[in-house]
């Protein structure tokens, strides 16, 4: 299986601050690569998928990039609703994967 | 607005089986993939497997030998049987929408089911 790690593990920032969460693959996903956000006792949301598409209705200062096995979520002045545990997932190779997940405190 | 709802027994004894259906509502299952996926503190989100429009089905070669993934167009549903569980399969079950490649759009909110005697 693909193996994905995810840095840093938590993260406390600010209102206002941008924050950067990376995703290591350990092999080529060819940017079948999709971040999720997840509230305590819910199902996780789609935010990005294909490395850099944001879904729609997902506000404009969440953004992703990345390719090969290096992918980032950047959120682009935090706001108090964006705490939560962001997770990523690969598709490209059976079965997908997740990461483990990263918490963002505000 | 599509919507999935997970429903089914939250306690399963060891050795039996885990059955689950998932209702779609707005949406028709024979539009994609959909899939089952389980989370669990110790492990994580772990993919279980999907099945496609066209019937066909894929599992995790870590359950495979214990699943089985069918759809029922009649109902719209989807269903998840895992056979002969053991206390390591208690986690909250998703159904989903996306596999196959896609990014998983649509999620219930999940359901515990908890092994134990």
């Amino acid at each position: 299986d693909v193996q994905m790690t995810q840095s840093p593990s938590s993260v406390s920032a600010s209102v206002g601050d941008r924050v950067t969460i990376t995703c290591r693959a350990s092999q080529d996903i060819q940017k079948y690569l999709a971040w999720y956000q997840q509230k305590e006792g819910r199902a996780p949301e789609l935010l990005i998928y294909g490395a850099s598409h944001l879904r729609s209705g997902v506000p404009s200062r969440f953004s992703g990039s990345g390719s090969g096995t290096y992918y980032t979520l950047t959120i682009n002045g935090l706001q108090p609703e964006d705490f939560g545990t962001y997770l990523c997932q690969q598709g490209d190779s059976f079965p997908d994967t997740f990461g483990q997940g990263t918490r963002v405190e505000i | 607005q599509v919507q999935l709802r997970e429903s089914g027994p939250g306690l399963v004894r060891p050795s039996e089986t885990l059955s689950l259906t998932c209702s779609v509502s707005g949406d028709s299952i024979s539009n994609r993939y959909w899939s089952w996926i389980r989370q669990s503190p110790g492990k994580g989100l772990e993919y279980i497997g999907y099945i496609s429009y066209t019937d066909s089905s894929r599992y995790n070669p870590s359950l495979r030998s214990r699943v089985t993934i069918s759809l029922d167009r009649f109902s719209n549903q989807f269903s998840l049987e895992l056979m002969f569980v053991t206390a390591a399969d208690t986690a909250v079950y998703f159904c989903v929408k996306g596999g196959g490649g896609y990014a998983f759009d649509y999620w219930g909110q999940g359901a515990l089911v908890t092994v134990s005697s």
